[in-house]
């Protein structure tokens, strides 16, 4: 079974401060990774995606993230994060093999953007 | 995009709610979730080509239906007061898996 942990629950920076957002995930197979974000009351957008090939994933909004195979990570970042940025952010995993199971996120976190 | 009604409702424990989705034009997948709230989404069913091929821990209760017009639905019977929560429809095509949402329906039981 799969399963994702973001280790942060909330997350505070100031306006114009870089910013990363941790996501370790566990499976025992070749692996999709995803990254959404969670304006309130609305539902999810996405934000970047690993399939295969480069480690270095670019996304919307000026997020990347960068797959590490060995620390079963994902971690997503932004140089420099906007008023804007204030949302939910959910890491997912599915299974490379065509998806049956849907995705599993974890539990998400809150990324509090100070002026 | 992904559109779902209604926005939102509200039903007593014991009745029996159906929500539905209306897919991304040419998506031949559709999946649904249960985000109940300060969680993450959590996978109930997918449905691909009208025949369901892969479930959540979900029970039997939560049921689906999709038709041949890109449309779905959610049926949920016999509510419990643990079923209040946000539920989220995404479609998709291929096998990159990549989702997407619509805005959800709230559901509250009282």
């Amino acid at each position: 079974a799969q399963s994702v942990t973001q280790l942060d629950s909330q997350v505070p920076v100031f306006e114009e401060a870089p910013v990363e957002l941790r996501c370790n995930y566990s499976s025992s197979v070749s692996v999709y990774l995803f990254w959404y974000v969670q304006y309130p009351n609305q539902g999810l957008q996405l934000l970047l995606k690993y399939l295969s090939g480069s480690t270095l994933v670019k996304g919307i909004n000026g997020f990347e993230a960068e797959f590490n195979k060995s620390q079963t990570s994902f971690h997503l970042r932004k140089p420099s994060v906007h008023i804007s940025d204030t949302a939910e952010y959910f890491c997912a995993v599915s299974d490379s093999g065509g998806g049956a199971d849907g995705l599993t996120f974890g539990k998400g976190t809150h990324l509090i953007i100070q002026p | 995009g992904v559109t779902q009604s209604p926005t939102h409702l509200i039903k007593t424990r014991g009745q029996q709610v159906t929500l539905r989705c209306s897919s991304q034009s040419g998506h031949n997948t559709v999946s649904w979730y249960q985000q109940a709230l300060g969680q993450g989404p959590q996978f109930i069913f997918q449905y691909y080509r009208k025949e369901e091929n892969g479930r959540g821990n979900f029970p039997p209760r939560f049921s689906g239906l999709q038709f041949p017009n890109d449309s779905s639905e959610l049926n949920v019977n016999a509510l419990e007061l643990d079923d209040s929560a946000l539920y989220l429809c995404a479609s998709s095509f291929g096998e990159d898996n990549e989702q997407f949402f619509g805005p959800g329906t709230r559901l509250t039981v009282l």
